[in-house]
């Protein structure tokens, strides 16, 4: 299983307070994902990403969220004004093509006070 | 969109035992189905996966079925091993619409 490193590992911050959340790239994977697991719930799937736009979004994936991947760099998640509802574990996912197994990153620990 | 139930959300079995977990799924288009197992803190790691073109899968102790036209797939533990006590995870479509997991428990 390949590595898919994001980083920070936990984040804590005041609500109201922008943060970002970043996946590490590797050169060759082409579609990324972000999913959010509230503590004890499902994962739920937040938005996709490929060849620099986003191919889908959920309900969930609202004008507070924005993902961006600038000149080939960490595919990042951005939630403008954090609410404590926000408070969960963020994974990227990615994969090379769209046909192959999709891998979990270890996950950022988000929780919003 | 794509609606996926899990059932059940709890199991507990022996060790030795086989353990069956059972998904469906609402949209017909939906062609990929994997299934995760988390363990407490850490990442959903795939464990086995179908595509719509077979109707089972196995590997060792592990597979999976799937039924299109009841639009149901499920997950099959055999010979259970403590260390297969997590969450498990069915999800359908591509971009992974997940069911609500069942936490698995083998006592030895």
């Amino acid at each position: 299983e390949p590595e898919v490193t994001q980083t920070p590992s936990h984040q804590v911050t005041q609500m109201g307070q922008e943060v970002i959340l970043r996946c590490v790239p590797i050169s060759n994977h082409l579609y990324f994902y972000w999913y959010r697991q509230i503590l004890g719930q499902k994962v739920e799937f937040l938005v996709s990403f490929y060849n620099n736009e986003i191919s889908e979004k959920s309900e969930i994936f609202d004008d507070q969220f924005s993902v961006e991947r600038p000149d080939g760099s960490n595919f990042t998640l951005k939630i403008r004004s954090t609410k404590l509802e926000d408070s969960a574990m963020y994974f990227c996912a990615r994969k090379r093509q769209a046909n192959e197994k999709l891998f979990f990153g270890s996950g950022t620990q988000l929780s919003v006070l | 969109g794509e609606n996926v139930e899990q059932h059940p959300s709890t199991l507990s079995v022996q060790e030795g035992d086989s353990a069956v977990i059972k998904c469906t799924y609402s949209d017909s288009a939906s062609n990929y189905f994997p299934w995760y197992k988390q363990e407490l803190g850490k990442r959903p790691q795939l464990i086995i996966d179908i595509r719509s073109n077979v109707g089972e899968k196995k590997d060792q102790r592990i597979a999976v079925t799937l039924n299109k036209t009841a639009k149901h797939f499920s997950l099959h533990i055999t010979e259970t091993q403590p260390e297969d006590s997590a969450v498990y995870f069915c999800a359908a479509s591509e971009k992974l619409v997940f069911g609500k997991g069942t936490k698995l428990t083998v006592n030895p």
